[in-house]
């Protein structure tokens, strides 16, 4: 069973602080991995898209990628109340034709 | 653009009954994939179409199906309906079929209940 593992947290962090979300997988043959941000009875929505080793900044966010190590992280800086909100980890399986998602981390951004 | 678009947003049924969701990908998107996200089991992949053909499928028994039509618009049905089928279903659509490097957009959701 292919799988992708998060902390279900919560993780709570102050605003201004940085958050770091982890995320493990078990399929040596992922490639791409994604984070999407999913806030409470929405629908999730792409954060970021990381598919080589090192790191992929956007803005605030930034995803790292170890695929040695077969961990996908995301750092949020600065982060806000609005930041609140679950992230679910994602990663292509094997075979390309879909994705394992992680259970989710919930992250609350305290003022 | 219009995003994702999911219908009916609610849906109380019984044990028994069978449900059909729909699902309106956003324009010149070709595949279609659907979820269902509980919160002991996270989002879990049920099937993708792409091109009115189903490319790939989830483990869920076979009451789940669905199927896709020429314009993209998908629909799911689940028959026999059971109470652990009380979820939120997702539908997504990406430009292409399910890849390396495809980015999922995702509709509102129908959220499922069955008593």
């Amino acid at each position: 069973q292919k799988e992708v593992e998060q902390n279900s947290g919560p993780l709570s962090v102050p605003e201004g602080a940085i958050a770091s979300l982890n995320c493990t997988y078990s399929d040596r043959g992922s490639q791409s991995f994604f984070w999407y941000r999913q806030y409470s009875g929405k629908s999730p929505e792409l954060i970021m898209s990381i598919y080589s080793n090192g790191d992929k900044e956007d803005g605030r966010f930034t995803a790292q990628l170890n695929k040695a190590s077969q961990y996908v992280s995301l750092l949020i800086r600065d982060s806000q109340p609005s930041d609140s909100a679950t992230y679910l980890c994602a990663g292509n399986a094997g075979n390309n034709r879909k994705l394992i998602w992680g259970l989710g981390t919930s992250l609350a951004v305290n003022p | 653009k219009a995003g994702v678009t999911q219908t009916p947003r609610y849906l109380i049924k019984t044990r028994g009954q069978q449900v059909t969701l729909s699902c309106s990908p956003i324009s010149g998107h070709r595949s279609v994939s659907w979820y269902q996200q509980t919160p002991g089991q996270g989002l879990q992949f049920l099937f993708e179409y792409f091109s009115e053909t189903q490319r790939n499928k989830g483990n869920f028994p076979g009451r789940f199906s669905g199927r896709q039509f020429s314009n993209s618009r998908s629909e799911m049905n689940v028959s026999t309906l059971e109470l652990g089928d009380s979820a939120l279903y997702l539908c997504a659509s990406s430009r292409g079929a399910l890849s390396t490097n495809e980015k999922l957009f995702f509709g509102s959701g129908t959220q499922l209940s069955v008593l």
